[in-house]
């Protein structure tokens, strides 16, 4: 089945700098990932995907990209905000059937005003 | 449009005791996910449901059970609670069940066995 984990558990930034969050997967039939972020006493919100047939997606300060070749993906949060500190979860799943997402454990950013 | 809601947010159970979770999705979301999120296993999938069918299960014991209602409304059960039980239950909802659709998440129920 589907493995994704990820690198490093916590991530501590100062305000305004560029976070990179990483993310490694195991499952070459996934052909979607999902950035997820949650803070303290919430349920997990969606923020970024991204199709296996692409390599890289922007969104409004976040940028997600895909490496298929080392199976690795990253988020990247440009000029972090003390309201980026979560934990960011990424997931990948395959569409045809049925939608069962494995999750890594998450990794804690921390931004530092 | 509302989110997803999950009843109670916070339970505290014993050993043995059995638990019943809610959770309402998003009007007009079909389908329902349920997870179990602890500090080591991360976010687990428990099972998925779809027009009141359990439709996909994780890796989770006979303990664990769920059901849907004609009005997509969910409700997991937990019987004979463990101790390695206590954990936030999250329910996700999305609008379609084939392929790939977001998942909106609700703020989970914390339960707790003692």
């Amino acid at each position: 089945g589907e493995s994704v984990g990820l690198h490093l558990p916590t991530l501590s930034v100062q305000e305004g700098d560029n976070s990179i969050i990483n993310c490694a997967y195991s499952n070459s039939a996934s052909d979607y990932f999902i950035w997820y972020k949650q803070e303290s006493g919430k349920g997990p919100q969606f923020i970024i995907d991204i199709r296996s047939n692409m390599d890289k997606r922007q969104g409004q300060r976040v940028t997600v990209l895909l490496n298929k070749t080392v199976k690795h993906l990253s988020l990247q949060i440009a000029a972090t905000q003390p309201g980026d500190s979560a934990v960011y979860f990424c997931a990948g799943g395959a569409s045809g059937g049925s939608y069962i997402p494995t999750f890594g454990r998450g990794t804690s950013l921390i931004v530092h005003p | 449009k509302a989110g997803v809601t999950q009843t109670p947010r916070y339970l505290i159970k014993t050993r043995g005791q059995q638990v019943t979770l809610s959770c309402s999705p998003i009007s007009g979301h079909r389908s329902v996910s349920w997870y179990q999120q602890t500090p080591g296993q991360g976010l687990q999938f428990l099972f998925e449901y779809f027009s009141e069918t359990q439709r996909n299960k994780g890796n989770f014991p006979g303990r664990f059970s769920g059901r849907q209602f004609s009005n997509s409304r969910s409700e997991m059960n937990v019987s004979t609670l463990e101790l390695g039980d206590s954990a936030l239950y999250l329910c996700a909802s999305s609008p379609m069940t084939s392929g790939y659709n977001e998942q909106f998440f609700g703020p989970g129920t914390r339960l707790t066995v003692l």
